[in-house]
């Protein structure tokens, strides 16, 4: 089992629609969960990251964290072609103490 | 915010030979650096975690004579892949630990080996 998992997708979704990424991880100790945004030949840029139970907002991107279920997502309000890109979910804690461990990532396309 | 320089921005290199990508924390001082490598439609791969100072710890499956990685000082890491293969061909990401901003990844490399 990997220690981080996501939806390979693609995710389609259209303009202005929300956009939903989930994640799931494996190691109870892992603290803290980061989101990624990846564009093809780039490398990832920080979304938002997570280390507390419940939502966190950040302009149009609401991250929620339930340690109980081991699950993580990454909402996308009012999508827009440029958030074509694909999402790395990483976990950091427990085994991966001092270090990301990231998941296969979700390839999302936001059509006009 | 944190920034990390990686250089260079893309290489090709004959097989057999040796080639150094250079990471450097430009307005931090990075304690550990960690460098990853990514194949096509792949998500990143942790290769090894870079401490000032001392030797870098590997991760498994990782050859530590081939991958050779150098962390001198504060902002800056290298990693030397040695006797590059075809195989060796990837995209090579480091990032920097900043105890405000978190991880902060560089532009990365790509190496083509023909």
């Amino acid at each position: 089992q990997k220690e981080v998992e996501q939806n390979s997708g693609p995710l389609s979704v259209p303009e202005g629609a929300i956009a939903s990424l989930n994640c799931t991880y494996s190691d109870r100790g892992s603290q803290s969960f980061f989101w990624y945004r990846q564009y093809s030949g780039k490398s990832p840029e920080l979304i938002m990251f997570i280390y507390s139970n419940g939502d966190k907002e950040d302009g149009r991107f609401t991250a929620q964290l339930n340690k109980a279920s081991q699950y993580v997502s990454l909402l996308i309000r009012d999508s827009q072609p440029s958030d074509s890109a694909t999402y790395l979910c990483a976990g950091e804690g427990g085994t991966s103490y001092g270090k990301l461990t990231f998941g296969q990532g979700t390839i999302l396309t936001v059509h006009p | 915010g944190a920034v990390v320089s990686q250089h260079p921005s893309w290489v090709i290199c004959k097989s057999g030979t040796s080639v150094k990508i250079e990471c450097r924390s430009l307005d931090f001082q990075a304690t550990t650096m960690f460098w990853y490598r990514q194949f096509p439609k792949q998500s990143l791969m942790l290769m090894a975690t870079s401490n000032e100072g001392s030797k870098a710890t590997y991760e498994q499956g990782v050859e530590k004579d081939k991958f050779l990685i150098n962390h001198a000082s504060l902002t800056l890491s290298t990693l030397t892949v040695t006797s590059a293969h075809p195989e060796d061909s990837s995209f090579y990401i480091c990032s920097a630990q900043d105890i405000n901003y978190g991880y902060t990844f560089g532009s990365g490399t790509r190496l083509t080996v023909v």
